[in-house]
């Protein structure tokens, strides 16, 4: 299995500053044949389900505030919120979608400091 | 839109079967364009991905479920049903229903049912 591991596991920051989030996977998940990296970020909020943000490692989401980023590739992705709002509350994960099964980072916690 | 709504018992005795369905409205399995996976995420914690019915039929699930796990389609009803076998407590879980926009190409689950917790106790 592709083992997905983020950094850190929580981080409070002030609202209007950048929040930054780190994954990595055991293996690259580069797909050679289309040179796409199958790193999807997802964001959690309490009591919902997970939400599509980013795809392709650093493809917004139809719908997705800019100030959410995406970028990395092979074996290090990571998750930038450029200006942190109230709502951006929430635990994110990163997933790997190259192969099978399918996993996921062990979420990061972002709280307002 | 999609909407996925799962269903099924919220409380399973050790040893016994979890059955639980998703109805799909807002879209046909066998359009080619998704497929349906069932994930869960245990109290607290990550998300962990079950297994999936693909288009044509053929599921796929996560080694680490031991072969306990069965995906079943009923194409007269969009539904998807998820069965695990031989439950534990460790089977306690939120159980999610997600579509897969398999066709774009994007490897991402772009919708997601509200969840139904199970949980596993005598």
């Amino acid at each position: 299995d592709i083992v997905m591991t983020q950094s850190p596991d929580s981080l409070a920051v002030s609202l209007g500053e950048r929040a930054t989030i780190n994954c990595k996977s055991s293996q690259s998940v580069l797909y050679s044949s289309n040179n796409m990296n199958y790193v999807t970020w997802y964001q959690q909020k309490p009591g919902q389900p997970p939400k599509l943000l980013i795809y392709w490692a650093s493809a917004r989401e139809s719908g997705v505030p800019d100030r959410f980023s995406g970028s990395g590739s092979g074996t290090d992705f990571t998750l930038t919120i450029s200006s942190l709002q109230a709502e951006d509350v929430a635990v994110y994960y990163c997933q790997q979608y190259y192969d099978t099964p399918y996993t996921f980072g062990q979420g990061t916690k972002v709280e307002v400091k | 839109q999609v909407q996925l709504q799962e269903s099924g018992p919220g409380l399973v005795k050790p040893s016994q079967t979890l059955s639980l369905t998703c109805t799909v409205s807002g879209d046909s399995y066998g359009s080619g364009s998704y497929y349906y996976n069932w994930l869960r995420q245990h109290p607290g914690q990550g998300l962990e991905w079950v297994g999936f019915m693909s288009d044509s039929g053929s599921p796929k699930y996560n080694p680490s479920l031991k072969s306990r796990a069965t995906i079943s389609v009923d194409t007269s009803k969009n539904q998807f049903s998820l069965k695990l076998s031989s439950v534990t407590a460790a089977d306690t879980a939120v159980y999610y229903c997600v579509r897969d926009n398999v066709a774009s190409g994007t490897g991402s689950f772009d919708s997601w049912g509200q969840g139904t917790l199970v949980t596993v106790s005598s």
